[in-house]
C-alpha cells in the first residue's frame, strides 16, 4: 500500500533553515510527481511547490521561490524540502502530498496520497 | 492566482441531516480539452492530514461513502454530505488544480448540531 512517511517534529531558531524528509513506498517512487503543502496553526493549506522525483525538476510556489529547496534521492524513494531564513510565521505543518497517476492526456493534479505531517517550530 | 472562496466558514448539522458547502472560483476551472472541472474536495480531522473525497469535480474517491457527492461546474461547485454521520465532523476544503499555483478555499468547520 502507498505510504509516505515524514521525519519528526523541529524546532528552529529564526534564520535558521530546516530540512523536511518524506519517504515513499507502496508505489514506483519516480512516477509520480510529489508536492509540499503547509498549514499554519489552526490556519488552511498553501501550496508550496512541486517535485518530479524522476528528473528532479521543481517549481514552486512565487510567495517561497528563493527560499525553498525540493530535491530527491531516488536510491531511498526520499523527497526532501529545505526552507530558509525561518520566520516565526513560518511555524507550520508541512505534508507531502503526491500527485495521481497521469495514464494520457489530462494530468490529474489533485493529492491523492497525504505524509502525515511535520511540525516545524520557529522560537527563539 | 486562482482564488478559491468557500461558504459558509462553519456550519452545524443534525445527524442524518443534509450538508452543503459551497466553493467559488475567481476564474473557471473547466478543462475544454477533457470536458471536466479541475476541483477537488478534501476532509481533515485534527491532527490528520487531509483526505481526499472527491476529484474532478464529482468523481468519489475509492472507499469514500457514497452520502459524500460533488456537483458543480466553470467557477461555482458544491459538496454534499447527504445524511450526516459523527464521524463526519472535520473542515473540509475545495482546491483547484487547473493551473500553478494550485490553490485551496478556506476551509468550512462542519459539526453537529
Amino acid at each position: 500500500q502507498v505510504q509516505l512517511v515524514q521525519s519528526g517534529a523541529e524546532v528552529k531558531k529564526p534564520g535558521a533553515s530546516v530540512k523536511v524528509s518524506c519517504k515513499a513506498s507502496g508505489y514506483t517512487f519516480t512516477s509520480y510527481y510529489m508536492n509540499w503543502v503547509r498549514q499554519a496553526p489552526g490556519q488552511g493549506l498553501e501550496w508550496m511547490g512541486i517535485i518530479n522525483p524522476s528528473s528532479g525538476s521543481t517549481s514552486y510556489a512565487q510567495k517561497f521561490q528563493g527560499r525553498v529547496t525540493m530535491t530527491r534521492d531516488t536510491s531511498t524513494s526520499t523527497v526532501y524540502m529545505e526552507l530558509s531564513s525561518l520566520r516565526s510565521e513560518d511555524t507550520a505543518v508541512f505534508y507531502c502530498a503526491r500527485h495521481p497517476p497521469c495514464p494520457s492526456g489530462v494530468c490529474p493534479e489533485y493529492f491523492d496520497y497525504w505524509g502525515q505531517g511535520t511540525l516545524v517550530t520557529v522560537s527563539s | 492566482d486562482i482564488v478559491m472562496t468557500q461558504s459558509p466558514d462553519s456550519l452545524a448539522v443534525s445527524l442524518g441531516e443534509r450538508a452543503t458547502i459551497n466553493c467559488k472560483s475567481s476564474h473557471s476551472v473547466l478543462y475544454y480539452s477533457n470536458n471536466k472541472n479541475s476541483l477537488a474536495w478534501y476532509q481533515q480531522k485534527p491532527g490528520q492530514p487531509p483526505k481526499l473525497l472527491i476529484y474532478w469535480a464529482s468523481t468519489r474517491e475509492s472507499g469514500v461513502p457514497d452520502r459524500f457527492s460533488g456537483s458543480g461546474s466553470g467557477t461555482d461547485f458544491t459538496l454534499t454530505i447527504s445524511s450526516l454521520q459523527a464521524e463526519d465532523v472535520a473542515v473540509y476544503y475545495c482546491q483547484q488544480y487547473y493551473n500553478t499555483p494550485y490553490t485551496f478555499g478556506q476551509g468550512t468547520k462542519l459539526e453537529i448540531k
